[in-house]
């Protein structure tokens, strides 16, 4: 089964929107309501910021969003900050395979 | 608090093996599954293999099955992952994680295998 494809880079100044897209298949991200998105900044352990594809779980700023079109899925944080500067990672259960499957990882630079 | 904390890692020749040991504190260990995730140098995320909380049930990614084995011990809230036949490519960052309602909601800092002659 093949990772997730997610944009290498994405950046933007402080205040801007980016986006974050994550594309799979129709046995994973398109099937399945279980995307989730992850923060990682290295050496430190990654925190779940987006579950079931458009939940946000307790504790974590709502300038974070989820969605998902087709095989398609999506990260955007609103109102970047620098402490958004980070590696992002998409996951999605893949029934088929009775596995989760990850993006390739985007890493977020604000200017 | 909750607090997950890999340890077991170092350096192995290719063909060894080597058991990674992940501590929990914090939560009801014994309620919940848990996964095994690593990450490659210069490399993304890669999901490993869990194991439901009284370890009937275990699933792995294709690339290790047979290789490496996912184990639990509830009563010393440790979670294991035997890694057999290692390669070179297995040389990852492994970081174990809590697994519930189909995220992975609590990840410790992760323990580095390095395998090389």
């Amino acid at each position: 089964q093949s990772a997730l494809t997610q944009p290498r880079s994405v950046s933007g100044s402080p205040g801007q929107s980016v986006a974050i897209s994550c594309t799979g298949t129709s046995s994973d991200v398109g099937g399945s309501n279980y995307v989730s998105w992850y923060q990682h900044h290295p050496g430190k352990a990654p925190e779940l910021i987006i579950s079931d594809v458009t939940k946000r779980p307790s504790g974590v700023p709502d300038r974070f969003s989820g969605s998902r079109s087709g095989n398609t899925a999506s990260l955007t944080i609103s109102g970047l900050q620098a402490e958004d500067e980070a590696d992002y990672y998409c996951c999605s259960y893949a029934a088929t395979y009775t596995s989760y499957v990850f993006g390739t990882g985007t890493t977020v630079t604000v200017l | 608090e909750i607090h997950l904390v890999e340890s077991g890692g170092g350096l192995v020749q290719p063909g060894g093996s080597l058991r990674l040991s992940c501590g929990a504190s914090g939560f009801s260990f014994s309620a919940y599954w848990m996964t095994w995730v690593r990450q490659a140098p210069g490399k993304g995320l890669e999901w490993m293999a869990n194991i439901n909380p009284d370890a009937s049930e275990t699933y792995y990614v294709a690339s290790v099955k047979g290789r490496f084995t996912v184990s639990r011990d509830n009563a010393k809230n440790s979670l294991y992952l035997q890694l057999n036949s290692l390669r070179a490519d297995d040389t990852a960052v492994y970081y174990c994680a809590r697994h519930y309602n189909w995220v992975f909601d609590y990840w410790g800092r992760g323990t580095l295998v390095t395998v090389s002659s």
